[in-house]
């Protein structure tokens, strides 16, 4: 079945920037995705990436993908205090469906 | 962008009662809604796919006659966990899918705690 894995925790300095990995297993998956989560809260979709793409960049947001190692990645720049939250990298492996399979979230702390 | 709804935000009920938890596109017409539960520190899990005005598809593990599931709607899906106990306690989230697009709007989420 899918498995999607992140690590746990990043801690970074105000103005560094941050890189928030993922790996997956499935390589059927046709979207990849970049989800937000604060506190006591739903998901925000910060980004999505085709599977036949290598980069996407939208303002201070750049995701890159290695589909043979199958390895995603999500660099924030110049991160903020605002930026502190979970990210959730999540698969599809069919685009009519948009069953998603998420990963287990990583824990970004912004420091002055 | 497009706006999903949940109502309650959150909810705490008596073990044995039965909870009704409403998932609402606001500007959209869902054709395709999802139900998640996350419990606490952990990743979402999805629990069934509700498409309008057919039975919804659980996911390996989850109690359809628990968690029943009605999309009567193009705009509103409702899950209704039925006689809940302490282990249902979670933060459930729905999602719903823009018809033809490639990706899911997120509702905000209700925290139910059953004591």
């Amino acid at each position: 079945g899918e498995d999607v894995e992140q690590s746990l925790f990043l801690s970074v300095r105000e103005g560094d920037s941050s890189v928030i990995n993922c790996t997956y297993t499935d390589s059927s998956s046709t979207y990849l995705y970049w989800y937000k989560q604060e506190p006591g809260a739903g998901l925000q979709l910060l980004t999505y990436i085709f599977s036949n793409m290598d980069m996407k960049q939208d303002q201070r947001l750049t995701v890159l993908l290695n589909k043979k190692d199958k390895h995603l990645s999500l660099r924030i720049a110049d991160t903020q205090t605002g930026d502190s939250a979970i990210y959730f990298c999540a698969e599809s492996i069919s685009g009519t469906a948009s069953k998603l399979t998420f990963g287990t979230g990583t824990r970004l702390q912004v420091t002055l | 962008g497009a706006v999903v709804s949940q109502h309650p935000s959150w909810v705490i009920c008596k073990s044995g009662t039965s909870v009704k938890i409403e998932c609402r596109s606001l500007d959209f017409q869902a054709t395709t809604m999802f139900w998640y539960r996350q419990f606490p520190k952990q990743s979402l899990m999805l629990m069934a796919t509700s498409n309008e005005g057919s039975k919804a598809t659980y996911e390996q593990g989850v109690e359809k006659d628990k968690f029943l599931i009605n999309h009567a709607s193009l705009t509103l899906s409702t899950l209704t966990v039925t006689s809940a106990h302490p282990e249902d306690s979670s933060f459930y989230i729905c999602s719903a899918r823009d018809h033809g697009r490639e990706t899911q709007y997120f509702g905000p989420g209700t925290r139910l705690l059953v004591l």
